[in-house]
């Protein structure tokens, strides 16, 4: 089955500067990528994905890019706030089945 | 609000004991997930329902046990609870197959076992 690794598992910065989250996948058969936020206590939220046939999407200070040739996808924050520090969740699904293969999550924290 | 409901929100109860957790899918979303997030942990996928028939399973204990009824809410029942059985268990359900959507999730029940 599908394996995603994500990283790092925890990334601190300075509010303003930029986050990177990264995340890997195993099945090139997998074509449609979300990203979840989850704040403390709370349940998963999308908060952008992107489909194998778009290199990139953005949506106001969030971008995810993906090259499906070293099965790697990124999620970027720019200027970020402290409103940003969550847990962040990248995931891999295969379009026709809806499973969704989650990575281990990443631990958001901007620093005011 | 999400459109997925779960009950209870939380619970506690005792080793060796078992509880039934409800889930009520969006309406029209045929498929119903079950994770369970321990501390500080991330979304272990448990199991996956289509309409009423298994169509995934994941790291599920042999204790546990899910269903999905004709109504397309789903049950995840746990019996024989030990300590580490205590977490955060999310239902989400998405779209009908072939409609690749988001996974839309609930608010969890937050299981406590002393």
């Amino acid at each position: 089955g599908e394996n995603v690794e994500q990283h790092p598992s925890t990334l601190s910065v300075q509010e303003g500067d930029s986050a990177v989250i990264k995340c890997t996948y195993s099945d090139s058969a997998s074509n449609y990528f979300p990203w979840y936020k989850q704040e403390l206590g709370k349940r998963p939220q999308l908060i952008i994905d992107i489909r194998s046939n778009v290199g990139e999407k953005k949506d106001q200070r969030i971008a995810v890019t993906l090259n499906k040739t070293a099965k790697h996808f990124s999620l970027h924050i720019t200027e970020t706030q402290p409103e940003d520090s969550a847990v962040y969740f990248c995931a891999a699904s295969i379009y026709n089945f809806n499973k969704f293969y989650f990575g281990s999550g990443t631990k958001l924290n901007v620093k005011p | 609000d999400s459109g997925v409901t779960q009950t209870p929100k939380h619970l506690i109860t005792a080793t060796g004991q078992r509880v039934t957790l409800r889930c009520s899918p969006r309406s029209g979303d045929l498929s119903v997930y079950w994770y369970q997030q321990s501390l500080d942990q991330g979304l272990q996928f448990l199991i996956q329902y289509y309409n009423g028939e298994e169509r995934a399973k994941g790291n599920i204990l042999e204790r546990f046990s899910a269903q999905q009824f004709p109504d397309l809410h789903s049950e995840l029942n746990l019996s024989s609870l030990e300590l580490g059985d205590s977490a955060l268990y999310f239902c989400a359900s998405s779209e009908r197959q072939g409609v690749a959507g988001e996974l839309f999730f609930g608010e969890g029940s937050r299981l406590t076992v002393l």
